[in-house]
């Protein structure tokens, strides 16, 4: 089942704050977010595991609620570089047994 | 390092035709993963291999697509014939467990005419 990501799209100015949401309707063990600008490979951000754990990437931090079965990314203080189509991606039985499912994505456009 | 290495870059067939492409994966990654991702859309899993053997293959249409994984490193993923919705870029990846992060290729974009 493909998780739901909202918004579709999200315009700032350069400095500010953005939230991305993803959201199954299944059981999660762990979600991964990855960024991909365009025309390049999907790079790797952070995994956050069942457990409500929350997880720091410079200005770039995830949660991830167990109960609720959503993980939000969360951006301060964007840059020029944060341009691109955030993905994430689920697992549900975890050690890798089903891969990862990812939803369709989000496009954040970040202006001077 | 090197990254996860992807052939050719791009490719145009025409329908009906066959096409195979090639990845050669992170040295020492035990899990080579191929996905589909067709213009505005997030990835979609088509096989996941760990060593040789295939972990999952249950999106894979395996009327027409089909990927090897020889000797637990290189992998050909074929498709056979093509069809106008096969255009897409197909992405591998590689990691060292199948449950961290994946290093994608650049990717090999079809166009099926």
């Amino acid at each position: 089942q493909q998780p739901v990501q909202s918004p579709q799209a999200v315009i700032l100015r350069e400095g500010e704050d953005a939230v991305i949401n993803c959201s199954s309707s299944k059981a999660l063990y762990s979600v991964h977010w990855y960024r991909q600008k365009h025309g390049e490979a999907p790079v790797f951000l952070m995994i956050l595991l069942k457990g409500g754990e929350q997880k720091g990437h410079e200005k770039i931090s995830a949660s991830f609620n167990e109960k609720k079965q959503q993980s939000s990314l969360y951006l301060t203080a964007s840059q020029l570089s944060y341009s691109g189509t955030y993905f994430c991606g689920t697992e549900i039985s975890g050690g890798g047994a089903d891969g990862l499912t990812f939803g369709k994505g989000t496009h954040l456009i970040i202006q001077p | 390092e090197a990254g996860v290495a992807q052939s050719p870059r791009y490719k145009i067939i025409e329908k009906r035709q066959s096409v195979a492409f090639w990845c050669n994966p992170i040295s020492g990654h035990a899990t080579l993963y191929w996905y589909q991702q067709i213009l505005g859309q997030g990835p979609k899993l088509l096989i996941q291999f760990q060593n040789n053997g295939v972990v999952d293959d249950s999106q894979l249409p395996k009327d027409r697509f089909s990927a090897e994984r020889l000797k637990g490193v290189d992998s050909t993923l074929k498709i056979q014939p093509a069809k106008l919705e096969d255009s897409a870029v197909y992405l591998c990846a590689s990691s060292y467990t199948n449950t961290g992060e994946l290093f994608f290729g650049e990717g090999s974009r079809l166009t099926v005419l």
